[in-house]
């Protein structure tokens, strides 16, 4: 049963510390998405690959926040430094742009606590 | 990306049908989708409709699309408590952009 795998599923962390979150994507997919939730403004696009490129991460704080795609099976978003302001749930999903559909798959979330 | 709109809350009576409603702006949207989120879940796709649609039936489920308003239902027939969650509504052209969701509780 093929899903988005994504690690660590909880995080709790002091301000200042460094957060790497990882997420395995949907064997086949060309396309992987970093998404964070909070009650306050909801869903919000960070930042997005195509074939391992990066399109867009106009959604996400330059200053503290990076987001790579070291090969085909392995997406990170990384916090350096984090702050209480980043806690929020981190959703990693992925899909296949191109053929019909653009169907997209979201792991179950890495839900990150600030302190 | 455009604008996803969505009202932020719906409350219905069991066995009742609700209907979730969302706008949005980009005209080159190619596909839109309907996605549920349960508490501590991730988002789980429901169904979707091509944008040269304007109507899907799937199941208890009924997506309604008029692509000149630019509007998006989704109905569930005979609604029942499991179905309370937060529904999504999205497009896509080359990425994929989401509403603020509709919370959905559905009463005994």
């Amino acid at each position: 049963d093929a899903r988005v795998t994504q690690t660590p599923r909880h995080k709790v962390t002091e301000m200042g510390q460094e957060v790497t979150m990882r997420c395995q994507p949907i064997l086949g997919h060309n396309t992987v998405f970093w998404y964070r939730q909070t009650m306050m403004q909801g869903l919000e696009l960070l930042a997005y690959f195509r074939n391992r490129a990066p399109l867009d991460d106009s959604g996400m704080p330059k200053d503290r926040f990076s987001a790579e795609m070291p090969d085909a099976t392995l997406a990170t978003l990384k916090i350096q430094p984090s702050e209480p302001r980043d806690s929020a749930v981190y959703f990693c999903a992925s899909g296949f742009f191109g053929g019909s559909g653009n169907t997209i798959y979201f792991g179950e979330g890495s839900w990150l606590t600030v302190v | 990306g455009e604008d996803v709109e969505q009202s932020l809350f719906l409350s219905v009576r069991e066995g009742d049908s609700s209907v979730i409603n969302c706008t949005y702006t980009d005209s080159s949207s190619t596909y839109l989708y309907w996605y549920k989120q349960e508490p501590g879940a991730g988002l789980q796709l429901l169904t979707y409709i091509f944008s040269n649609m304007d109507m899907k039936q799937d199941q208890r489920l009924t997506v309604l699309l008029n692509k000149k308003d630019k509007h998006l239902s989704l109905r569930i027939a005979d609604t029942q408590t499991g179905d309370s969650a937060i529904y999504f509504c999205a497009e896509t052209y080359n990425d994929m952009r989401f509403g603020a969701g509709t919370r959905l509780t559905v009463k005994p």
